[in-house]
């Protein structure tokens, strides 16, 4: 089955710095690669999601990128806040047009400091 | 308002009880899922739902038992619970886009 490693387990940075989370899958057929961000006490919100047809998507602030080569995806979030602190979670599928067996990654928590 | 509601928030109990966490979601989604997240927050799903029909089904004691009435709703009875049951139980759902929209979770401390 699907193996996803994440990294870093933790994560602290300033206000205003960037931060990067690395994520490795081991399923060469998967094709979808959401990343989701856990507050506390909440449920998982997804926050940017890409597949396999594209190498690269951004929104706003945060950005994802895919290799599929080399089997990794990264999440980048430039210009944190405060309220960028939370946990974060990649996950990866295989998107079978009725249910999405997604593998999460064991997450990172990024605190982002005044 | 809430897109997936799930109840109760919070469920404390003996070992040995039998517990039940409703869901329900309004988004009109086809497919529901009961994932598990443990106390070192990892994510693994248990259950999928497809229109009322299991189609996911992970390697999970079968002291768990998912029942879907309609496509809106998923429950999960747990019978003769223990203590390795402790955990956060999240309620999903998805179209067949693969966006998964999750409740805000089920604490489960089994005592």
């Amino acid at each position: 089955g699907e193996n996803v490693e994440q990294h870093p387990s933790t994560l602290s940075v300033q206000e205003g710095d960037s931060a990067v989370i690395k994520c490795t899958y081991s399923d060469s057929a998967s094709n979808y690669f959401p990343w989701y961000k856990q507050e506390l006490g909440k449920g998982p919100q997804l926050i940017i999601d890409i597949r396999s047809n594209v190498g690269e998507k951004k929104d706003q602030r945060i950005a994802v990128t895919l290799n599929k080569t080399a089997k990794h995806f990264s999440l980048h979030i430039t210009e944190t806040q405060p309220e960028d602190s939370a946990v974060y979670f990649c996950a990866a599928s295989k998107h079978t047009g009725t249910a999405s067996k997604l593998t999460f990654g064991t997450g990172t928590r990024l605190q982002v400091t005044l | 308002d809430t897109a997936v509601s799930q109840t109760p928030k919070y469920l404390v109990t003996q070992m040995g009880n039998d517990k039940s966490i409703k869901c329900e979601q309004n988004l009109g989604h086809d497919t529901m899922y009961w994932y598990k997240q443990d106390s070192k927050k990892f994510l693994k799903i248990m259950f999928s739902y497809n229109n009322k029909e299991l189609i996911i089904n992970e390697t999970v004691p079968n002291r768990f038992s998912p029942k879907s009435p309609d496509k809106a709703h998923l429950n999960l009875h747990i019978n003769s619970l223990e203590l390795g049951d402790s955990a956060v139980y999240f309620c999903a759902s998805s179209q067949r886009d693969s966006k998964l929209f999750f409740g805000s979770g089920t604490q489960l401390s089994v005592l």
